[in-house]
């Protein structure tokens, strides 16, 4: 069964300051993995993903991920925070072979000014 | 240039009432997708269209749950008889053609309280 992990509710973090929200997963197959942001009062906007070739994926506003196949993990990472960065972070995956994408229950993230 | 959208935004309906919920993802997406997000939670991947054909309804909840995409375009999701535990938010999302592996591109829901 296909599952992902987010293990914090809530990342604090002060502005300039990198940042890291964490997600683990479990795929029967190849993974295809994804972050989406959810703004308060706006759908779920796109991030990143990874789906085959480097395992270090950049995408949008300065964002990062890291896939580790070893650890089953696709962290997301920024190397400095933006107060604008506040939102709420939802990491996704599917495999290979199948159409259903399953999501973590989200990460609050705050940045500090 | 529109995005996906869905109608209603927000709906209220008794227990017991039928509902229907409608998306309309961008212009030439093949894959359309709808998912159920419950206060707090990440979204749960309730269906699966590729054009019109539905290709995985595996995470519809019980068989009060339809979903349509007769032409491959617009899509509605159904719910009969409307149950308490029905209350969230209903999202749809497209994706570009050719590959169910691209971006999803999402609408911005339809919140549905039961009452």
């Amino acid at each position: 069964a296909q599952s992902v992990a987010q293990p914090e509710d809530q990342v604090n973090v002060a502005e300039g300051n990198p940042l890291t929200v964490k997600c683990t997963y479990s795929v029967s197959g190849n993974p295809y993995l994804f972050w989406y942001v959810q703004y308060p009062n706006r759908g779920l906007q796109f991030l990143l993903k990874y789906i085959t070739g480097d395992n270090l994926v950049k995408g949008s506003y300065g964002f990062e991920a890291e896939f580790n196949k070893s650890q089953t993990s696709f962290h997301l990472k920024k190397p400095s925070a933006l107060v604008s960065d506040s939102a709420l972070y939802f990491c996704a995956v599917r495999s290979s072979g199948t159409y259903k994408y399953i999501f973590g229950t989200g990460t609050r993230l705050k940045v500090l000014a | 240039g529109a995005g996906v959208s869905q109608s209603p935004r927000y709906k209220v309906a008794k227990r017991g009432q039928d509902v229907a919920l409608r998306c309309d993802p961008i212009s030439g997406h093949v894959s359309l997708f709808w998912y159920q997000q419950a206060l707090g939670q990440g979204p749960e991947f309730l269906t699966y269209f590729q054009n019109e054909a539905q290709l995985d309804k595996s995470g519809l909840p019980s068989d009060r749950f339809f979903a349509e995409r007769p032409e491959g375009s617009v899509s509605t999701l159904k719910i009969q008889r409307t149950q308490q535990e029905d209350s969230a938010v209903y999202l749809c999302a497209s994706s570009l053609p050719g590959s169910n592996t691209d971006t999803q591109y999402f609408g911005p829901g339809t919140r549905l309280t039961v009452l």
